[in-house]
Parts: C-alpha cells; structure tokens; sequence
C-alpha cells in the first residue's frame, strides 16, 4: 500500500500527559500537512511542511502543539499537557507539490484519534 | 467566519436516482475546489475537483458544477449507489498565494442512499 499512513490510529491518554503521532506521506510527495476534526465538522489546517520547512502555522496551533519533519519524510506531531479539548481526530495529508497530474490534490491517512480523559 | 458552507447536514436519496450535493463559499480568493468522501473511522478520499476556470468536470458517475458569480458549487452522483453513501466534504484552496494551498472544509453532507 503506498498511501499515506499514520500510527497510532487511536491513543487515550490522561490530561496532562504528552502525546506525539507519526505520519508517513506518499513517497515522494513533498508537501505534507496536518489537520483536525471535531465531531460534525469539516478538517481544520493546523500546519504544512514544504520538504522538511514548516512553513505555516495555523492559529488552532497553540504553543503545546509542536511538529517536525526532520528529512523532508515522515512528519511527528506533539501535543504536550494535553487538554480534553484536544481530543479530536488528527489528519495527516501529502501532495505532489510542483510535479505530478495531482499538482493541487491532498491525500489523506486514516487519521489518529486522540481521547484525552 | 465559515468560509466553506454545506447547508444541508444530510441528504437520502433511493439507489439509481441523482444525488445533488451543494457548497456555498464566501472567499473569492478561492480558485480551486475539491469534494471528498469520508467513511467512518477513516481519513477523507479525494474524489473530484474543479479549478475556477472551468464550470464543470466530470469524471464517471461524479460531475461537479461550479458558478463563480454565485460562489457556489454542487456535485452530482448518478446513478446513485448504496456504497455512496458516506459524508461529502467540500474544500476550497487559493492556489495563487504562493504558501501553504491548505484546503479550507465545509462542515460536510451525509448521503445515505436507500435500496
């Protein structure tokens, strides 16, 4: 399968406690991006990565959350003192960038979903 | 402010009959627009797209409509088949700003379609 995948796809943790998930884009793809959803709303952007520059960040990314694409590959997300507001699916999309027939298109992993209690 | 609207939060329509699904926008910045699917439990597909300088495209069952002077698009299903049903989302990107092109959603549409 090489499509985007994330692990872990489920994490409950107590509040307070710090969290980090991984993403693994397409190959290749040098755009990557995270975003999260709450129950009955759309993917809200929190942060894109041109190879490994983090080059926006959304306001939704307060001071706890911090990620890292060291290689310009896979991609950590890490949320420390987690809050149960936090608790939402967390998205990780790739696109092609600048080359490819799917200049614009993002493809998403299967998410994480985190239950902070 | 919601710059992506879907309307209506959910939609039933019986096997075989078009499935009409509507996103208003209010960003005039926006100059490409994506529907997605999303099944429970998994991350959104990517299925039809549409840049600004086209009013439709169409690709198999899916067409997408898009009327600029309105802000408005639709995507059409036909026939409409059971493993359709899924919630829709619609996203719109401003290609031309030079950084992120992150899509912005709409709340999405949940199509249930009927035997």
């Amino acid at each position: 399968d090489t499509g985007v995948s994330q692990d872990p796809r489920h994490k409950i943790t107590k509040r307070g406690q710090n969290v980090t998930f991984r993403c693994d884009p397409i190959s290749e793809h040098n755009r990557l991006y995270w975003y999260r959803q709450t129950l009955g709303q759309g993917p809200e952007f929190l942060t894109y990565f041109q190879n490994e520059a983090q080059l926006e960040k959304s306001r939704l990314l307060s001071d706890r959350f911090s990620a890292e694409r060291p290689k310009g590959s896979f991609s950590t997300l890490e949320i420390q003192r987690t809050e149960q507001g936090d608790s939402a699916m967390y998205l990780c999309a790739s696109s092609p960038g600048t080359s490819g027939g799917f200049y614009n298109e993002q493809f998403f992993g299967p998410g994480t979903r985190l239950t902070v209690l | 402010d919601q710059q992506v609207k879907q309307n209506s939060p959910s939609l039933s329509v019986q096997e075989g009959r078009i499935s009409i699904l509507n996103c208003d926008y209010t960003n005039s910045m926006f100059d490409y627009f994506l529907w997605y699917k999303k099944y429970p439990a998994e991350g959104p597909t990517f299925l039809i797209s549409i840049s600004s300088i086209k009013d439709k495209n169409e690709d198999g069952r899916f067409t997408v409509f898009l009327n600029k002077s309105a802000k408005h698009l639709s995507l059409h299903i036909v026939p409409s088949q059971p493993g359709d049903s899924a919630v829709y989302f619609c996203a719109g990107m401003d290609v031309n700003t030079g950084t992120a092109s992150k899509l912005t959603f709409g709340t999405g549409t949940r199509l249930q379609v009927t035997l």
